[in-house]
């Protein structure tokens, strides 16, 4: 089993609609969640983390986290072409553990114009 | 504000062949430092990580080797490359605070090895 899980996609959506990403994780003792963009050829880019149980708001952006379930999610609201990239999740220990994230594969989404 | 600096940006290297790629980190002291490899069309893959000056960790075992010379400088570095080195590498710095331990990558390095 995967530490990090995601669907690889791609995920297509048309423009304007709602895009919802998943990942799950195997790790319990994971506390900080993250999702990152990365589009074609370039390095990752920081969308927003999530610590604590529930959703976190930001913009169009709204990230979902359920530790019960071992579940984060990731909502693009209004989606547009410039969207399209692949999303990365990503999960690391707290302070007693590595420090360092551990990465799904991605997800690949396309906006639709 | 912090930023990341990574180089060289592209490179062609012969198998067989040396490799340095160098990052540096401004902005910020003691920072964790991390070498992610990304092959084509894969996850992003930990190398090592640094939380301080001539400490390494090592990830996985690989032909590779990393260094940090300096509070915010790390190296990676390989005496013979092989063909399956290729990839995009990527330097990531972070620090925690309040937030966690948030990690932000430099622009990568692209390698071939021919």
């Amino acid at each position: 089993q995967k530490e990090v899980e995601q669907n690889s996609g791609p995920l297509s959506v048309p423009e304007g609609a709602i895009a919802s990403l998943n990942c799950t994780y195997s790790d319990r003792v994971s506390q900080s969640f993250f999702w990152y963009r990365q589009y074609s050829g370039k390095s990752p880019e920081l969308i927003m983390s999530i610590y604590s149980n529930g959703d976190k708001e930001d913009g169009r952006f709204t990230a979902q986290l359920n530790k019960a379930s071992q579940y984060v999610s990731l909502l693009i609201r209004d989606s547009q072409p410039s969207d399209s990239a692949t999303y990365l999740c990503a999960v690391t220990r707290g302070v007693t553990g590595r420090r360092a994230l551990t990465f799904g594969s991605g997800t690949r989404l396309q906006v639709q114009p | 504000s912090q930023t990341i600096h990574q180089w060289p940006a592209t490179l062609v290297q012969p198998v067989g062949s040396p490799l340095s790629l160098e990052c540096t980190v401004e902005g910020t002291s003691n920072p964790n430092l991390y070498w992610y490899r990304q092959a084509a069309g894969r996850g992003l893959q930990l190398l090592f990580y640094s939380v301080g000056i001539g400490q390494i960790s090592s990830e996985v075992p690989q032909n590779l080797s990393a260094s940090r010379p300096q509070d915010r400088q790390f190296i990676l570095s390989s005496k013979k490359l092989l063909l399956s080195d290729s990839g995009f590498y990527l330097c990531a710095w972070s620090v925690w605070d309040s937030s966690g331990n948030t990690i932000y990558f430099g622009e990568g390095s692209w390698l071939t090895v021919v």
